[in-house]
């Protein structure tokens, strides 16, 4: 079975810390997605990436950037985190077959604190 | 744009009985899939079902069904003869035809008492 791996599943942080959240999928993947997770707000998609070395915006990118150097890992980073950030961040990956509405497979989230 | 609406925050369930979970999307797409989404304490997406829009017959997993009304842009889950293991959060979620984006509701909480 597919399997997404958060790097931690808890995170203690400053404000004004740069943070890395990070993300491995072992199943060979072309999309991989990272979600903010808020009460009330549901899931909202922050970046996105196709393919190695690129990236789309989501709906909340701010404040907020990715890297995909290997097709395995999706990297979020919080370049100067700030306690609006405090959330949980779900990374997801797909297999990329357009039209095929394919299920995304989930890690297990990252709950992030900013102090 | 599309939006996903879940307009229950929370529901309730006796052992055994069934309930329904509502939710209404809103897009100007024709083809397009819907997903429900339970996530448990564990925090672990799992998926529950997936709609077609253009299958008019409404999907099935053993005690999950959805009642699936394309022109009222209705995705309703139900749950039958719910379990103690179905208590969770769960979260409606829209993806138009040709990306992987998915969009996702604001999630129903649903509890289940013995």
């Amino acid at each position: 079975d597919v399997k997404v791996t958060q790097s931690s599943r808890y995170l203690v942080k400053r404000t004004g810390e740069k943070v890395f959240l990070e993300c491995v999928q072992d199943m060979d993947h072309e999309n991989m997605f990272w979600y903010r997770q808020d009460p009330g707000l549901g899931l909202r998609l922050i970046y996105f990436s196709y393919d190695v070395k690129m990236k789309e915006k989501g709906d909340i990118p701010e404040g907020y950037s990715v890297s995909r150097e290997k097709k395995e890992r999706f990297s979020l980073i919080l370049e100067s985190a700030s306690t609006n950030q405090t959330s949980m961040y779900l990374c997801a990956s797909s297999l990329g077959v357009f039209g095929t509405g394919e299920k995304l497979f989930f890690g297990s989230g990252t709950q992030l604190s900013v102090l | 744009a599309q939006t996903v609406t879940q307009s229950q925050p929370e529901m309730s369930v006796q052992e055994a009985e069934t309930v329904t979970l509502s939710c209404t999307y809103d897009t100007s797409e024709s083809d397009y899939y819907l997903f429900w989404y339970k996530q448990p304490p564990s925090r672990q997406m799992i998926l529950v079902i997936r709609q077609e829009a253009y299958k008019q017959q409404n999907a099935t997993e053993n005690r999950f069904s959805v009642n699936f009304q394309k022109a009222a842009k209705s995705f309703s889950l139900k749950i039958s003869d719910s379990q103690l293991g179905d208590a969770a959060m769960y979260f409606c979620a829209y993806r138009t035809y040709n990306t992987d984006k998915l969009i996702f509701g604001t999630g129903t909480r649903l509890q289940v008492f013995p």
